[in-house]
């Protein structure tokens, strides 16, 4: 299994700023994903981060609003950029490693409140 | 991907075994059964998948039926940390992995 770090755990914002969420996995992994939990919903998918190019994002998110970065095979961030109350979500990072190519594991979760 | 049918909720109690249930009629030959589990402010745990026989592991058994149209999660000893949110996903395994697609999965309580 890879273990996935998130920072930070949890955060207040003031709406119209921006946050960046980091997600440190413990070994190289080809595939990464950002999710959204919004409150007492289930998960949904963001965006594929990927490695060297541009990450792929799903219906009803776009790169301004959540630009995303993937500078190597451990490591990526998400931002949410010029955030509203509707931002407040928990958002989650997931990563598929190398050595278990068909299971993906998630990260604890970044605790998102905007003000 | 196919779409998954769950119970909302259900109950167990403690030391019983819990059998989640899960409806993917429009299964596909390539797709696999996925069972993911989220206890309360945490990321999604994995517990266990499958293509078409039964799997077993430390943590639960999947029966997954002929037809591929049902599968049941058990948990054999449920116990008060087993209460969580279970979710049932079928998905293609890409090259490298692929992308989860969440439902709204079932609500288990495992009361004393």
């Amino acid at each position: 299994s890879a273990v996935i770090s998130q920072k930070p755990s949890r955060d207040i914002c003031q709406r119209g700023t921006s946050l960046t969420i980091q997600c440190q996995v413990d070994s190289q992994v080809t595939m990464m994903f950002w999710y959204r939990q919004q409150p007492g919903q289930s998960l949904t998918l963001i965006a594929t981060a990927n490695q060297g190019s541009e990450a792929t994002y799903e219906s009803g998110f776009v790169i301004d609003k959540f630009p995303i970065s993937r500078p190597n095979l451990t490591f990526s961030t998400l931002t949410v950029s010029n955030m509203s109350p509707e931002d407040s979500s928990i958002y989650l990072c997931s990563a598929t490693p190398g050595q278990r190519t068909d299971t993906q594991y998630f990260g604890p979760g970044t605790r998102l409140t905007v003000l | 991907d196919a779409k998954t049918t769950q119970p909302p909720s259900m109950d167990c109690a403690e030391g019983r075994a819990a059998n989640l249930p899960c409806n993917h009629s429009t299964i596909s030959g390539n797709e696999y059964v996925y069972w993911y589990r989220q206890i309360h402010s945490q990321g999604p745990q994995y517990i266990i998948h499958g293509l078409k026989n039964n799997e077993t592991n430390e943590m639960a058994s999947l029966i997954i039926t002929e037809d591929r149209k049902s599968s049941t999660l058990i948990l054999p000893h449920a116990t008060l940390r087993d209460t969580a949110v279970y979710y049932c996903i079928v998905r293609v395994i890409y090259n490298q992995g692929g992308k989860l697609i969440f439902g709204q999965g079932t609500e288990l309580s495992v009361k004393p």
